[in-house]
């Protein structure tokens, strides 16, 4: 079974752009999850999609967003880009049924804004 | 919020040896899952072993097991036999169980760097 799958892998963008990222979970899993990773401030959990609606929301503000289509693929954009918004972007997947529930997570994003 | 702390920012060990790395956390919940990932440079999250708080037997996977206290709050990763590829930043982590607070999101340490000596 493929693994969770991210693209673009890098990107460069400039301060007061927007970037949509992309996750395609491993197949079957249907909750999709976002973290944000930065040297400051570690692992911080962004949101979480299951069935296509928001199930949980971290503590960001609201120029991050997401969504989930019915093929469980789920996108996360970031509008007015800030310098502060570099980071690596991890999803997760997991199959959100099972009560062992692991997340598994694909290779990232990395973000650059200059 | 549940915290998780890890007080050892590096460690390293001699190839073969063993090594404990260290977590605690802070909850008032009964019902909890704990994780160990390992980030190796390609900065792939990968899951080591995984805890259930309502299991008193530790878990084991191949080299790698855990010593989960749940009255001290603590849950440490032992690796035996160290290899080269255990070279990497090791996470521990959090999750409340689904049906106490419908939340799956994950609370991670500020992670301990691993190195392994030839």
């Amino acid at each position: 079974k493929a693994g969770v799958t991210q693209t673009p892998r890098y990107l460069i963008k400039t301060r007061g752009q927007q970037v949509t990222l992309s996750c395609s979970p491993i197949s079957g899993h249907r909750s999709v999850s976002w973290y944000q990773q930065t040297p400051g401030q570690g692992l911080q959990f962004l949101f979480e999609y299951f069935s296509e609606t928001q199930r949980n929301k971290g503590n960001f503000p609201g120029r991050f967003s997401g969504r989930q289509f019915s093929n469980s693929r789920s996108e996360m954009n970031v509008s007015t880009l800030e310098l502060g918004d570099s980071a690596l972007y991890l999803c997760a997947s997991r199959v959100a049924g099972e009560s062992t529930d692991t997340q598994y997570f694909g290779p990232g994003t990395r973000l650059t804004v200059l | 919020a549940q915290t998780v702390t890890q007080s050892q920012p590096e460690m390293s060990v001699q190839e073969a040896e063993t090594v404990t790395l260290s977590c605690t956390y802070d909850t008032s919940e009964s019902d909890y899952y704990l994780f160990w990932y390992k980030q190796p440079p390609s900065r792939q999250m990968i899951l080591v072993i995984r805890q259930e708080a309502y299991k008193q037997q530790n878990a084991t996977e191949n080299r790698f097991s855990v010593n989960f206290q749940k009255a001290a709050k603590s849950f440490s990763l032992k690796i035996s036999d160290s290899q080269l590829g255990d070279a990497a930043m090791y996470f521990c982590a959090y999750r409340s169980a689904l049906y106490q607070t419908g939340a799956n999101n994950l609370f991670f340490g500020t992670g301990t760097r691993l190195t392994v000596i030839p």
